[in-house]
């Protein structure tokens, strides 16, 4: 099964506008992670924020993390071209028994028009 | 190069054969997940290994599918007689440990049951 959804489903923006998908998950995390995929390809890791972090950085990239909300936030800034890519949240699940396996949600598709 | 090679990266197979796909990790983490996604869904998690040990199976992974991490360091997902249903990318990734680590996702092997 799937915790993570996120939102919206298909996003459509021009180069240089900023970019946010939301995900809301459903138990309790130790880590949320966000991954980027290109069509048809593998996925590469974009960013972690634990369970006691609110905000993170990097780059262009900013994802923000309420526990008491169960949501997070991917914001892309000043997009491009290339960022067009489907992206998808993860968590790490503290109540799955101790699993240690990330559970993806269904992903927002981006697309960044030039 | 994210230090997950697969093969093959695509798999045409009729239905009722069965078939077998390769991860090697480049690197020496010992936990190597294996993923199945279909179009248009993020990926849903399959089983886990830590090194040669296989900790956890999903209830997607039915009695056609069988996985080996032999040594600790190559994986091996085979399906036996295989169903139009199966048709999906399948993925592997590597984790150095466990909490707080990203994953590094292979390119992933297409499968697709005619």
């Amino acid at each position: 099964s799937q915790q993570g959804e996120e939102d919206p489903q298909a996003l459509s923006i021009q180069e240089g506008e900023n970019a946010t998908m939301n995900c809301s998950y459903k138990t309790s995390i130790n880590n949320l992670q966000w991954y980027r995929q290109n069509s048809g390809r593998g996925l590469v890791h974009l960013i972690l924020i634990r369970s006691n972090e609110r905000e993170k950085h990097s780059g262009r990239l900013r994802v923000t993390l309420d526990t008491s909300k169960k949501s997070s936030s991917l914001l892309i800034t000043a997009s491009r071209a290339a960022d067009t890519a489907s992206y998808f949240c993860a968590t790490d699940s503290t109540s799955q028994g101790g699993s240690e396996k990330l559970v993806f949600g269904k992903g927002t598709k981006l697309t960044v028009n030039p | 190069d994210t230090g997950v090679s697969q093969d093959p990266r695509h798999k045409i197979t009729k239905r009722g054969q069965n078939v077998t796909f390769r991860c090697d990790p480049i690197s020496e983490h010992n936990r190597l997940y294996w993923y199945r996604q279909t179009l248009g869904q993020g990926p849903e998690f399959l089983t886990y290994f830590q090194n040669e040990a296989q900790l956890e199976k999903s209830r997607l992974l039915s009695d056609r599918f069988s996985a080996e991490r032999p040594k600790g360091s190559f994986s091996t997902l085979e399906i036996q007689r295989t169903e139009q249903g199966d048709s999906a990318m399948y993925l592997c990734a590597i984790k150095r440990d466990s909490w707080f680590t990203e994953a590094f996702f292979g390119q992933g092997t297409r499968l697709t049951v005619v």
